[in-house]
C-alpha cells in the first residue's frame, strides 16, 4: 500500500511568482485535503477535494486554488506568491467526506521559501 | 481564533515514564479528537483519536482521555521510549472536513 506522495521536497520562488505543488493519495483514498505549516505552528487547513470538486475551504485567499483530478491525486496552486507563503505545504489523504471517523494521512510536505 | 490550544510547548520526560500532553478546546461542535506525531523532515503521522461519544480510547502503550465539560483532552504514553521523541499536535473536527490543530508540544524522552 503506497502512501501519500509530494513533489518536490523543496522549492524556492520569488516574490510574484507562482507555484504549483502536487500530490498522490493514498492507496483506496479519494479524498485530498491540504494544509500550511508555519514555523512553529499547528498546520492550516487550506481546502479539501473530494470527486474532483472542493468541500470545504479555510481562510485562505482566492489566489490559493486546487484540482483534483480523476485518479484523486491534486494539485496546489498559488500565484502573487508573498513573503508570508513560505511554509510547509502538507498534503492529505482520507477514506472519504463526510465521516466522523475523520482521519487523514499526511505526506511528508513540501517546503516553499519566497524570497 | 485558536481553537485548539497546546498550552505546554515542550515536555521532558525521563524514559520509562509516564508522559502525559494536554490539549484544551473552545468549539463545542467539535466531535472527533485525534492525536498526531510528527518527526522533522517527515509528515504528521496519525496515531491515536476519539470520538466525542466516548471519554476514554486506548491503543498499546498510547491512551487518549476526553473531558467534555472540561474542553480537555490528554494523551497518556506509558512507558516512555527514548523513539516516542516528536513533536506532538493535537487536532480536532466537527465539519467532516477540515481538522483544527494545536500548536504542538516539543516531547523529549530521555534515556
Amino acid at each position: 500500500e503506497t502512501g501519500v506522495t509530494q513533489s518536490p521536497t523543496h522549492l524556492i520562488k520569488t516574490r510574484g511568482q507562482q507555484v504549483t505543488l502536487r500530490c498522490s493519495s493514498q492507496s483506496g483514498h479519494n479524498t485530498v485535503s491540504w494544509y500550511q505549516q508555519a514555523l512553529g505552528q499547528g498546520p492550516q487547513f487550506i481546502f479539501q477535494y473530494y470527486r474532483e470538486e472542493e468541500n470545504g475551504r479555510g481562510n485562505f485567499p482566492p489566489r490559493f486554488s486546487g484540482l483534483q483530478f480523476p485518479n484523486y491525486s491534486s494539485e496546489l496552486n498559488v500565484n502573487a506568491l508573498e513573503l508570508d507563503d513560505s511554509a510547509l505545504y502538507l498534503c492529505a489523504s482520507s477514506e472519504a467526506v463526510g465521516l466522523t471517523k475523520n482521519i487523514q494521512y499526511f505526506g511528508a510536505g513540501t517546503r516553499l521559501s519566497v524570497l | 481564533d485558536q481553537q485548539v490550544k497546546q498550552n505546554s510547548p515542550s515536555l521532558s520526560v525521563q524514559e520509562g515514564r509516564i508522559s502525559i500532553l494536554n490539549c484544551d478546546y473552545t468549539n463545542s461542535m467539535f466531535d472527533y479528537f485525534l492525536w498526531y506525531k510528527k518527526y522533522p523532515a517527515e509528515g504528521p503521522t496519525f496515531l491515536i483519536s476519539i470520538s466525542s461519544i466516548k471519554d476514554k480510547n486506548e491503543d498499546g502503550r498510547f491512551t487518549v482521555f476526553l473531558n467534555k465539560s472540561a474542553k480537555h483532552l490528554s494523551l497518556h504514553i506509558v512507558p516512555s521510549q527514548p523513539g516516542d521523541s516528536a513533536v506532538y499536535f493535537c487536532a480536532a473536527s466537527a465539519s467532516r472536513n477540515k481538522l483544527v490543530f494545536g500548536a504542538g508540544t516539543i516531547l523529549r524522552v530521555k534515556s
